[in-house]
C-alpha cells in the first residue's frame, strides 16, 4: 500500500495560464476523484474517473478537465486560470468491493496571481 | 448551495473531556455520511462513517450519531486527547452517486493539555 501522492506540492501561476496537477493513486484503486478546497471551505467535488472514463462531475466549467491512466495515475488540467482558482487541490482514490472512505493525497496548493 | 453545514468553525476542549462536533445537512436523500480529520499540510484522513439505516456507529473513542428527522449528525470524541487537535470535516453522499461527497466547511478542534 503506497498511499496517494500528489505533485507538485505548491505552484504559482499567472492568470490565463494553463496548469497540470498530478496524482498517483493507491495501488489497486481504480476510482480517482479530484476536489478543490478554497481557503476556509470544505473540499468541493470537481470530477471522478473510473477505469479511465469520467464518471461524474461537479459544478465546474469545462476548462477543468482530467485524465486517468492505467497505472493508477491521473491528472487535473485547468485552462485559462482565474484568480478564484487559487486553492488546495486534493486527489482521492478508492477501490472496488465496498466503500471504506477515500484515501486523500496531501494536495497541491495552487496560487494564481 | 451548501448542502452540508458545520456552523462552528472552531471548538476548544480540555484534555480528557468530551468533544462534540456537529454537522447539519439539507438534502434528505443523503444516504451515507463520513467524518474526516485533517492535520495541516496533510490530506484529510477517513475517521468514521455511518449509513442512513443506522443512528449510531462507534469506533473506539469516536462515535457518530445520526438524527435523520433533524438532518443532523454529530461526532463525539471521548476522552479527547491533544493529538485529536485538527480540522474535522463531515461529508455526505447520495445513494445513487456513492463516490461524490458533499463536504462541510470544517470545525477546528483544539484539545488543551
Amino acid at each position: 500500500e503506497t498511499g496517494v501522492t500528489q505533485s507538485p506540492t505548491h505552484l504559482i501561476k499567472t492568470r490565463g495560464q494553463q496548469v497540470t496537477l498530478r496524482c498517483s493513486s493507491q495501488s489497486g484503486h481504480n476510482t480517482v476523484s479530484w476536489y478543490q478546497q478554497a481557503l476556509g471551505q470544505g473540499p468541493q467535488f470537481i470530477f471522478q474517473y473510473y477505469r479511465e472514463e469520467e464518471n461524474g462531475r461537479g459544478n465546474f466549467p469545462p476548462r477543468f478537465s482530467g485524465l486517468q491512466f492505467p497505472n493508477y495515475s491521473s491528472e487535473l488540467n485547468v485552462n485559462a486560470l482565474e484568480l478564484d482558482d487559487s486553492a488546495l487541490y486534493l486527489c482521492a482514490s478508492t477501490g472496488t468491493g465496498g466503500f471504506y472512505g477515500y484515501t486523500f493525497g496531501s494536495g497541491t496548493r495552487l496560487t494564481v496571481v | 448551495d451548501q448542502q452540508v453545514k458545520q456552523n462552528s468553525p472552531s471548538l476548544s476542549v480540555q484534555e480528557g473531556r468530551i468533544s462534540i462536533l456537529n454537522c447539519d445537512y439539507t438534502n434528505s436523500m443523503f444516504d451515507y455520511f463520513l467524518w474526516y480529520k485533517k492535520y495541516p499540510a496533510e490530506g484529510p484522513t477517513f475517521l468514521i462513517s455511518i449509513s442512513s439505516i443506522k443512528d449510531k456507529n462507534e469506533d473506539g473513542r469516536f462515535t457518530v450519531f445520526l438524527n435523520k428527522s433533524a438532518k443532523h449528525l454529530s461526532l463525539h470524541i471521548v476522552p479527547s486527547q491533544p493529538g485529536d487537535s485538527a480540522v474535522y470535516f463531515c461529508a455526505a453522499s447520495l445513494q445513487y452517486n456513492f463516490n461524490k461527497f458533499y463536504f462541510g466547511s470544517g470545525t477546528k478542534l483544539n484539545v488543551k493539555p
